[in-house]
């Protein structure tokens, strides 16, 4: 079976650039999930969809970052203008039930 | 204020020792609690779950709950090198919203 997917691995940006995130879930997972994992922290949620619905994105900076999952599958988180502090590991994760299965993660660097 | 606080904030322990890490939940409607591991630079990866009270045991894993103090532990005996790796504690209030809160970890690292 495979995993959760995620691209790019790696993404180094200058401050004010944008930058878009992709992640394929495990096939069948309802329910996907993106966190921000800063440096020697534990990941933190941003935002999670069941099928194609934001249930929360209370954590999402909404100014400048918008996630979308237009067909209840793929799924894209954009910051449209990037900071030094939102130089983190992007996690997204999938889950049919409890148990989440993570992506490798996108580690983004922001200069 | 985290709601989930994680001790030590790392540990170090000789090849075959043991490895005692604890979670604690502040919020009183948490009742299940995960354990995951994250090797550097790679994505977690759930380790053992437990939802009961009392002591769950994976080989060389041995999880305990008290549901009452919202604390549970992580215990791992005859530790390897291998085992050296981040340890998140995660958990879910199923009356809410089911997102799963994660603590800021243990940094594990066994010494050879």
């Amino acid at each position: 079976e495979a995993g959760v997917t995620q691209s790019p691995r790696y993404a180094v940006l200058q401050e004010g650039q944008a930058v878009s995130f992709w992640c394929d879930p495990i096939s069948g997972h309802d329910t996907l999930y993106w966190y921000q994992q800063p440096r020697d922290q534990g990941p933190q949620l941003l935002v999670y969809f069941r099928d194609e619905a934001v249930i929360d994105n209370s954590q999402l900076p909404s100014d400048r970052f918008s996630a979308v999952r237009p067909k209840g599958t793929n799924s894209t988180l954009k910051i449209q203008s990037a900071k030094q502090g939102d130089t983190a590991t992007y996690l997204c994760a999938s889950s049919f039930g409890t148990e989440q299965f993570f992506g490798p993660g996108t580690r983004l660097t922001v200069l | 204020q985290q709601k989930v606080q994680q001790s030590p904030e790392s540990l170090i322990v000789p090849e075959g020792g043991m490895a005692s890490l604890n979670c604690t939940s502040s919020d009183r409607n948490v009742d299940y609690f995960w354990w995951y591991r994250q090797h550097s630079g790679k994505s977690p990866k759930m380790l053992m779950s437990i939802f009961s009270n009392g002591e769950k045991e994976e080989g060389r894993f041995t999880v305990h709950l008290n549901k009452a103090s919202l604390h549970t532990s992580l215990h791992i005996r005859d530790s390897q090198p291998s085992d050296s790796a981040l340890y998140l504690c995660a958990a879910i209030a199923s009356s809410g919203s089911w997102q799963l809160i994660f603590g800021s970890g243990t940094q594990l690292t066994v010494m050879p």
